[in-house]
C-alpha cells in the first residue's frame, strides 16, 4: 500500500496570500488529522476530518480551515498569512474503526516558508 | 492545561550503548500514551501505544514503560546503532480521537 501523501513537498507564499495544502490518506483509511510543527512550539494538532466532518479541533484561529472530500483525501487552507504560519504542516491517517488506540501513519509533511 | 514534558532535550551516546528517554505528562482524560521516532525532514514513525493498564510495550530494540500513577514513561532504547538517531516525540491522547498533546522530543544523535 502507498503511504500518505502530501503536495506538495515545499512552498513559498507572502504575507496576506493564502495557501492550501493536500492529504492523500492511505487507501481505506477514513479519518485524517493536521498537525501543524515549528522548532519553537514542536507538533501542535490543528483538526480531524473523519466522514467529511471535522471531528476534533485544535486552538488555531479561524484563518486555518480543511475540509475532507468523499474519498477521504483532505485539503487544508490557511488564509492571510503570517510570518509565524512557517512551518511543516504533517497530516496523519488512521483507519478509525472506532478504536481510540490505533496507529496513526504520518506524511513526509508540506514545509511553508512565508516571507 | 494539558502538557507534556520530555527530557533530556538532546542526547549524545556511542553506537551500541543504551539509553532512556523520559516524559512526564498532565493530560486528562488520559486514553493512551505514544512514542513517535522522527527522522529529519520525515514524518513521525509511531514505536509504541500504550493504555492505561499496560505498563510495558516493546518494540524490537525499543521499550516503553508507563507509570499511570506518577503519570510519567520512558523509552529505553537497547544497542543503539547509527539509525537511531533521530527526534523522539512522547505523545499523550486525551479523550479519544486524534487529538493528540505533543512533547517538544528528544534529540538523539548515535555516534561512533
Amino acid at each position: 500500500k502507498a503511504g500518505v501523501t502530501q503536495t506538495p513537498r515545499y512552498l513559498i507564499k507572502t504575507r496576506g496570500q493564502q495557501v492550501t495544502l493536500s492529504c492523500s490518506p492511505i487507501s481505506g483509511h477514513r479519518s485524517v488529522s493536521w498537525y501543524q510543527q515549528t522548532p519553537g512550539q514542536g507538533l501542535q494538532f490543528l483538526f480531524e476530518y473523519f466522514s467529511e466532518t471535522q471531528r476534533n479541533k485544535g486552538n488555531f484561529p479561524g484563518r486555518f480551515s480543511g475540509r475532507q472530500f468523499s474519498n477521504s483525501r483532505s485539503e487544508m487552507n490557511v488564509s492571510t498569512l503570517e510570518l509565524g504560519d512557517s512551518a511543516l504542516y504533517l497530516c496523519a491517517s488512521s483507519e478509525a474503526r472506532g478504536d481510540f488506540n490505533e496507529k496513526l501513519f504520518f506524511g513526509s509533511g508540506t514545509q511553508l516558508s512565508v516571507l | 492545561k494539558n502538557q507534556v514534558e520530555q527530557s533530556p532535550q538532546s542526547l549524545i551516546i556511542l553506537e551500541g550503548k543504551n539509553c532512556t528517554l523520559q516524559c512526564n505528562y498532565t493530560v486528562s482524560p488520559f486514553s493512551n500514551l505514544r512514542w513517535y521516532k522522527q527522522d529529519t525532514g520525515r514524518g513521525p514513525v509511531s514505536l509504541t501505544i500504550m493504555t492505561f493498564s499496560e505498563n510495558t510495550k516493546s518494540n524490537g530494540r525499543y521499550t516503553a514503560t508507563l507509570d499511570a500513577d506518577t503519570k510519567q514513561s520512558s523509552l529505553h532504547i537497547t544497542a543503539s546503532q547509527l539509525s537511531d538517531s533521530a527526534s523522539y516525540i512522547c505523545v499523550v491522547s486525551a479523550g479519544g480521537g486524534n487529538k493528540l498533546t505533543f512533547g517538544t522530543g528528544t534529540q538523539l544523535k548515535v555516534e561512533l
